[in-house]
């Protein structure tokens, strides 16, 4: 099973290109999330979907854009990226278990807007 | 708002060492994540719990839901320990924040 797939690894855009992260798992999870990871910080969430065809925002929405394309999928789109931008993306997905939540991370997408 | 402390940040030991790791909560949780994070690598779930104890090799997880604190030991620590860990609560509610906060991370390394 490979979990919980991003892709690219690595990338490094100039301010003003777009570009989409994808992320995918096949453990028939609903829920799927993005984080960013920013030195001295914790992750924080971008956008969440708690089930296919839905999708809401969290705590740093703005400058992302996010399609839960079926139940394995989840991208997230940068528009016209800037340098604040820059930082690592991880994809999660999880599985509500009786009151408690299972947590599946990607391998992390590490982004440079210069 | 620093829902999830973390302490210490930093940690520097030798091999051998016994290492313990805390976090500190101030929301009302339904589990507790300790996470796992390589240099330059993705996030790995070591332990989730609710209540009580529990072991896994040399790592052991401990929480107090009375006193909102759980703690991370590593027994016999080796240079493969070096690593972020990461605590995760995980919300009885989700909201804007979704289903967990993190801390900051405690950065490990283990000299040979």
């Amino acid at each position: 099973n490979a979990g919980v797939t991003q892709t690219p690894k690595f990338q490094v855009l100039k301010t003003g290109q777009s570009m989409t992260l994808q992320c995918a798992q096949d453990m028939n999870h609903n829920s799927m999330y993005w984080y960013r990871q920013d030195p001295g910080m914790g992750l924080r969430l971008i956008y969440y979907s708690a089930s296919e065809g839905t999708t809401d925002k969290g705590e740093v929405p703005n400058g992302y854009n996010v399609s839960r394309l079926n139940k394995r999928e989840f991208s997230l789109r940068l528009e016209s990226a800037a340098p604040s931008q820059t930082s690592v993306y991880f994809c999660a997905s999880m599985r509500r278990l009786t009151g408690d939540t299972e947590a599946f991370f990607g391998q992390g997408t590490r982004l440079t807007v210069v | 708002k620093n829902e999830v402390e973390q302490s210490p940040q930093n940690l520097t030991a030798q091999e051998g060492e016994f290492i313990t790791i805390n976090c500190s909560y101030s929301v009302g949780i339904s589990a507790l994540h300790w996470l796992q994070q390589h240099p330059g690598g993705g996030i790995v779930s070591l332990f989730m719990l609710s209540s009580g104890k529990k072991k896994h090799g040399r790592l052991i997880a401990t929480i107090n839901i009375q006193e909102k604190h759980s703690s991370l030991h590593i027994t016999a620590s080796h240079p493969r320990d070096s690593a972020v860990y990461i605590c995760a609560v995980g919300l009885i509610y989700g909201g804007s924040q979704g289903n967990l906060i993190f801390g900051k991370g405690t950065k490990l390394s283990v000299k040979p």
